[in-house]
C-alpha cells in the first residue's frame, strides 16, 4: 500500500500569495495530523482531524492557516496570506485510529516565503 | 520548554563505532517511540516501548525504556552510514497528541 502522499514536495512562493498544501492519507487511516518542522522549534503539530472532523486546532499559529479535509482520502493546508516566517517543513501524518500513537509520515512539502 | 529533552544534539562518528542517545523527560509517560527522519524526507517510526524497563532490539538497534517510564535510550551497535539521520523520540501526552524531543543529529563517517 502507497504511504502518505503529499504534495507539492517543494513550494517557493512570494510574501501575500495563498498557499495550498495537500496530503492523501493512508487507506483505512482515520486519524490525520499536520506538523510543521522548523530547526528552532521542532516538531509542531497543528491541527489534528479524527474521521474528518478537526479535533484540535490549538496549534494553528493564526487564523492565517486553515485546514479542510473533505473526505477520508483527502486533506489541505492553506495559508493565506503566506509570510515569510511561515517558511518551514510541513508534515502530513495518518495513523490507524485515535490513540494508536504509531503515526506515518509523508514526505513532506518545503515551503519558501520570500 | 520541551518535555523530552533529547541529548546529544549532534554525534558524529566513525563506522563500526557504537553510539548511544538519549531522551529524558520529568514527566511519566505512558510509551515513548523512536523516529529516524533522514534528510529530505519524513520521520519515520522505528519502535515503541511501552513497559517500564523494556529492551526492544531491532537488528543493530537496541532500545530501552527506563523502569519509571520517564527516560529511553538507544543504543547503535557497529553504526554504518545508512544509520545516518536525525532521531527523534515522541511521547503521548493526551489521547491523540505526541510530544516531540528536538532530536539528535547523527552522522555516521565512512
Amino acid at each position: 500500500d502507497a504511504g502518505v502522499i503529499q504534495s507539492p514536495r517543494h513550494e517557493v512562493t512570494e510574501m501575500g500569495q495563498e498557499v495550498t498544501l495537500r496530503c492523501k492519507p493512508i487507506s483505512g487511516h482515520n486519524s490525520l495530523f499536520w506538523y510543521r518542522q522548523t530547526m528552532m522549534r521542532g516538531l509542531e503539530l497543528l491541527i489534528y482531524f479524527n474521521n474528518n472532523v478537526p479535533i484540535d486546532d490549538s496549534g494553528m499559529p493564526e487564523d492565517r492557516f486553515s485546514a479542510k479535509m473533505p473526505n477520508a482520502s483527502f486533506s489541505t493546508l492553506k495559508i493565506q496570506p503566506s509570510e515569510p516566517r511561515d517558511s518551514a517543513v510541513y508534515f502530513c501524518a495518518s495513523s490507524f485510529r485515535a490513540g494508536a500513537f504509531e503515526q506515518y509520515f509523508g514526505p513532506g512539502t518545503r515551503l519558501t516565503v520570500t | 520548554t520541551q518535555l523530552l529533552e533529547q541529548s546529544p544534539q549532534f554525534l558524529s562518528i566513525q563506522e563500526g563505532e557504537n553510539l548511544t542517545v538519549y531522551c529524558n523527560s520529568s514527566s511519566v509517560f505512558s510509551s515513548l517511540q523512536w523516529y529516524r527522519q533522514e534528510p529530505g524526507e519524513g520521520p519515520v517510526l522505528l519502535v515503541t516501548v511501552v513497559t517500564g524497563g523494556e529492551v526492544k532490539k531491532l537488528k543493530r538497534l537496541t532500545f530501552q525504556f527506563g523502569d519509571a517510564r520517564k527516560d529511553s535510550s538507544l543504543h547503535i551497535t557497529a553504526a554504518q552510514p545508512g544509520d545516518t539521520g536525525l532521531y527523534l523520540c515522541a511521547g503521548p501526552i493526551n489521547d491523540y497528541k505526541l510530544s516531540f524531543g528536538a532530536g539528535t543529529t547523527v552522522t555516521v563517517r565512512a
